[in-house]
């Protein structure tokens, strides 16, 4: 079954660096494109970035862009997520997600989601 | 960017009733639209996809309809675990992907 496992969450200082990982087990990695979705405290979803399914390709929320990178390690079945520069207003739970299939193509909504990594920026 | 704005805020209803979630898009998004269910402490379960299709072990008392800017989730019998909230998200125009701010479906 498919199954998405995060990692990396924490506690970090406004301005100081995080990355997160997500391993994938269930599924052939290399084939899916990959998201990035977060949800601050009490709030909504917000999509965050995306990646491509052999990585060539990234495409980012204004709130995040230049300041975060998305990757993928296919070799390794993980997706990552390159927190910088960071604000409190960071401060969510990031779910990394796998994108659906409509009739065997790739379609962006989010049909496997992993359990979520909490994220907190303070001082 | 592609606001998604859904009501109500919050839904208030009975076991056994039946829910009519609405989310109304600020341009045409044809039929690209997925409802999602979280429940605290969860992540979202996709529940339809394409505004129609209900996504795999959904059960059929979940539907969704419309297309171009306005789209309903209809639960048919409302069941103790169906209390959760409910979030519409757009594809058609990204990025961004955007979700609508979510309706809180709560035990009357």
């Amino acid at each position: 079954q498919v199954q998405l496992v995060e990692s990396g969450g924490g506690v970090v200082q406004p301005g100081r660096s995080l990355r997160l990982s997500c391993a994938a087990s269930g599924f052939t990695f290399s084939n899916w494109p990959m998201h990035w979705v977060r949800q601050a405290p009490g709030k909504g979803l917000e999509w965050v970035a995306v990646i491509s399914s052999d990585g060539s390709t990234e495409h980012y929320a204004d709130s995040v862009k230049g300041r975060f990178t998305i990757s993928r390690d296919i070799s390794k079945r993980t997706l990552y997520l390159q927190l910088n520069s960071l604000r409190a207003e960071d401060t969510a739970v990031y779910y990394c997600a796998r994108s659906g299939l409509v009739r065997g193509v790739n379609a962006y909504h989010f049909d496997y989601w992993g359990q979520g990594a909490l994220v907190t920026v303070s001082s | 960017e592609i606001v998604l704005t859904q009501s109500p805020a919050t839904l208030s209803l009975s076991p056994g009733e039946r829910a009519t979630l609405s989310c109304r898009a600020s341009q045409s998004i044809s039929s690209y639209l997925a409802w999602y269910q979280q429940k605290p402490g969860q992540a979202p379960r996709l529940l339809i996809y394409d505004a129609s299709n209900r996504a795999t072990g959904i059960p059929a008392r979940f539907s969704g309809s419309g297309s171009g800017t306005d789209f309903t989730l209809t639960i048919s019998s409302l069941e103790p675990g169906d209390f959760a909230v409910y979030y519409c998200q757009q594809r058609s125009h990204w990025p961004p992907i955007t979700f609508g701010q979510g309706t809180r479906l709560e035990i009357k």
